[in-house]
Order: structure tokens, then C-alpha cells, then sequence
């Protein structure tokens, strides 16, 4: 039980245009994810925390404008990079909470974006 | 803030060796603790969560401690096999539930 589901798992666009990224609880239901941004050999930064039905929370240093996130439904999260740039590639990683912080959180199997 | 950190930051070991993996934190006030395993280019797969009343959790041949005075937990994982080579990282998580990782440790067993 508690997975996540993301796609897609790789993507390679061209710079200037926006790609969108899928996260979804596929058993349970999600009010809250969490997106991640990882560099090779680094560790997860947490870009953002995305509650159902209101705005995301950015973390400092993440532009708003850049990376849209949407918590449309309890099952669903989308990151958005617009305008995508060479230094925007990375991987990105969802996460939810599985129910309370007492049952920890669950990933997605992350995305490879390669902007060229 | 919560500053997590792992040690070392790569293993590699014969298989059979027990692994054990070192994880420490600096805010004494955490929560939860949760242990994952990472495979290149993948993401994250859990592996033992401690609550905040637990000292340990077991899973097979995976045991992690908890101790929150001295700010650390230790992954110890037993008779360890090519299929356990995989970066894992440790994460703390505040009242607030946000999570917080250390940078890994990259572990290879080789057969």
C-alpha cells in the first residue's frame, strides 16, 4: 500500500518551453506532497510543499514563477517548469505523507528532465 | 534548523559483512526517523520508520536504532548481499513533518 506514482520518468525538452510532472497517491488519499529537487551525487532539497485546494509553500530560493505546482485533487500534484533553461535539469522526486507523520512518507520514482 | 549528516559517505565491503551505517542529527526535538534505500536513477524506497517513542525498528535483516539524547541512529544491516549495493539516506522530520536528509551513504557489496 501508499504509492506514488509519477511520470513521467524521463523527459528531454527544449529550452524555452515548459514540461509538467505528474504525482500521484494511487491507494490513498494525499492532502499534502512535497516535491524535490536532487543533483547528481547530492542529496533531496525540498523545493516545495503542495496542500490540496490552496497554494503550494516554496521553500527560499525557489522561484514561484518558475516551478508551478497544482494540488488539484486528493490524489493528484503537478510540477510545472516553465521556460525551461540547461540548469533546470535535474531530477525531481514527489513525495506524500501517508496519512499523519506517524507513518512517514512515501516517493515517487522520480523524473530525469534533461533541458537541451 | 535540523542539520542531518551520514557516515561514511561511501562503503564497500565484501558480501556477507554486516553493514553499519551512521546517521546524526542537531536538533534533539526530532519527530520521526525514516531509513531509505536509493538505486541510480531511481527514487526512494522506505525502509524502517522510527517513531519518536521507539528506540528501534526490524525488518528482516535491517535494524535501526533511535537515540534521540546523543542525536543519532544507525542502520545495521546483516549478511550483506550484491543486491543491497544502493545509496541510503537517512531523514528526520519535525513536528511539522518536514523532512530533512542527509547528503547518503553510497554503500557496494561486492560478491
Amino acid at each position: 500500500g501508499a504509492v506514488v506514482s509519477q511520470h513521467p520518468s524521463r523527459v528531454i525538452c527544449k529550452s524555452g518551453t515548459s514540461v509538467k510532472i505528474e504525482c500521484r497517491s494511487l491507494d490513498f488519499q494525499a492532502t499534502t506532497m512535497f516535491w524535490y529537487r536532487q543533483f547528481p551525487k547530492q542529496s533531496l532539497m525540498l523545493m516545495a510543499t503542495s496542500n490540496e485546494g490552496s497554494k503550494a509553500t516554496y521553500e527560499q530560493g525557489v522561484e514561484k514563477d518558475k516551478f508551478l505546482i497544482n494540488h488539484a485533487s486528493l490524489t493528484l500534484s503537478t510540477l510545472t517548469v516553465t521556460s525551461a533553461h540547461p540548469e533546470d535539469s535535474s531530477f525531481y522526486i514527489c513525495s506524500a505523507r501517508v496519512d499523519s507523520i506517524y507513518y512517514g512518507y512515501t516517493f515517487g520514482s522520480g523524473t530525469r528532465l534533461t533541458v537541451v | 534548523k535540523q542539520e542531518v549528516t551520514q557516515i561514511p559517505a561511501a562503503l564497500s565491503v565484501p558480501e556477507g559483512e554486516n553493514l553499519v551505517l551512521n546517521c546524526s542529527f542537531t536538533d534533539s526535538a526530532i519527530y520521526n526517523l525514516q531509513w531509505f534505500r536509493q538505486d541510480p536513477g531511481k527514487g526512494l524506497t522506505s525502509l524502517l520508520l522510527i517513531q519518536s517513542s521507539q528506540r528501534e525498528q526490524t525488518s528482516g535483516r535491517l535494524n535501526a536504532s533511535l537515540d534521540k539524547s546523543s542525536g543519532r541512529s544507525t542502520l545495521y544491516i546483516a549478511a550483506s548481499q550484491p543486491g543491497d549495493s544502493a545509496t541510503y539516506l537517512c531523514a528526520g522530520f519535525d513536528s511539522w513533518g518536514k523532512l530533512q536528509f542527509g547528503a547518503g551513504t553510497q554503500v557496494v557489496v561486492t560478491p
